[in-house]
């Protein structure tokens, strides 16, 4: 069984449309993120959520707005698609604890590859 | 502000050859240390993790990572590289109670047969 899952794995889609992609993750953990990849391969995390409740929210466009109908799922959503959202987005959780118990490893989904033409 | 840096960009090397690729970071307080792999087209992979205790980490597939906190670093080795492991490697850390973590930019390693 896949640990975090998201779909779809790849989206094209025209500018100006509002897409969604959905995340989930059985491994029982409290805290859930979005990072985003650019074409550069560099990494960032976008929105994190701990038992539903925001807890990071970097600079993004209003245009992206995650939500988390229960700890188990964190979605994102993308208003008025532009060509700059074109990027990996990846989905991620973890299980907030004491350093030296493993609470602070990452688990990553396979990413959703986002193409905005 | 917390940052990781990535000294390589891209490295190229032979089927054999000893890897290290460069990391360090900056970081108030208590900090985890991670290395993740990229597999062309795929998802983010852990290799190996430092939390606390002995500062040499042994991960997956060969790879180790070694702390040195006097320098800031976590360096990534492998004696003998393979074909298999061209990829992109990225360094990251966390700290305090979020566990979010911030990554360097990545060395893409590239490993001719």
């Amino acid at each position: 069984d896949t640990a975090v899952s998201q779909t779809p794995k790849y989206l094209v889609t025209q500018m100006g449309n509002d897409k969604s992609i959905k995340c989930e993750q059985n491994l029982g953990h409290d805290t859930m993120y979005w990072y985003k990849q650019d074409s550069k391969k560099f990494l960032k995390i976008m929105f994190s959520y701990n038992n539903k409740e925001l807890i990071i929210n970097e600079t993004v466009p209003n245009r992206f707005s995650p939500k988390s109908p229960d700890k188990a799922h964190l979605n994102l959503h993308i208003n008025s698609l532009e060509l700059g959202d074109s990027a990996v987005y990846f989905c991620a959780s973890s299980q907030n604890g004491r350093r030296g118990q493993g609470g602070h490893t990452i688990y990553f989904g396979e990413g959703s590859w986002l193409t905005v033409v | 502000a917390q940052s990781v840096s990535q000294h390589n960009h891209h490295v190229i090397l032979s089927e054999a050859a000893s890897l290290e690729l460069g990391c360090n970071y900056s970081y108030g307080g208590t900090v985890n240390l991670f290395w993740y792999v990229q597999y062309p087209g795929q998802h983010l992979q852990l290799l190996l993790k430092y939390f606390s205790g002995d500062p040499l980490v042994k991960g997956i597939k060969g790879f180790e990572a070694e702390f040195i906190k006097s320098k800031f670093s976590f360096n990534l080795r492998k004696p003998s590289v393979q074909w298999s492991d061209t990829a992109e490697y990225f360094c990251a850390a966390s700290g305090g109670s979020q566990g979010n973590l911030i990554f360097g930019k990545g060395t893409k390693l590239s490993v001719k047969p």
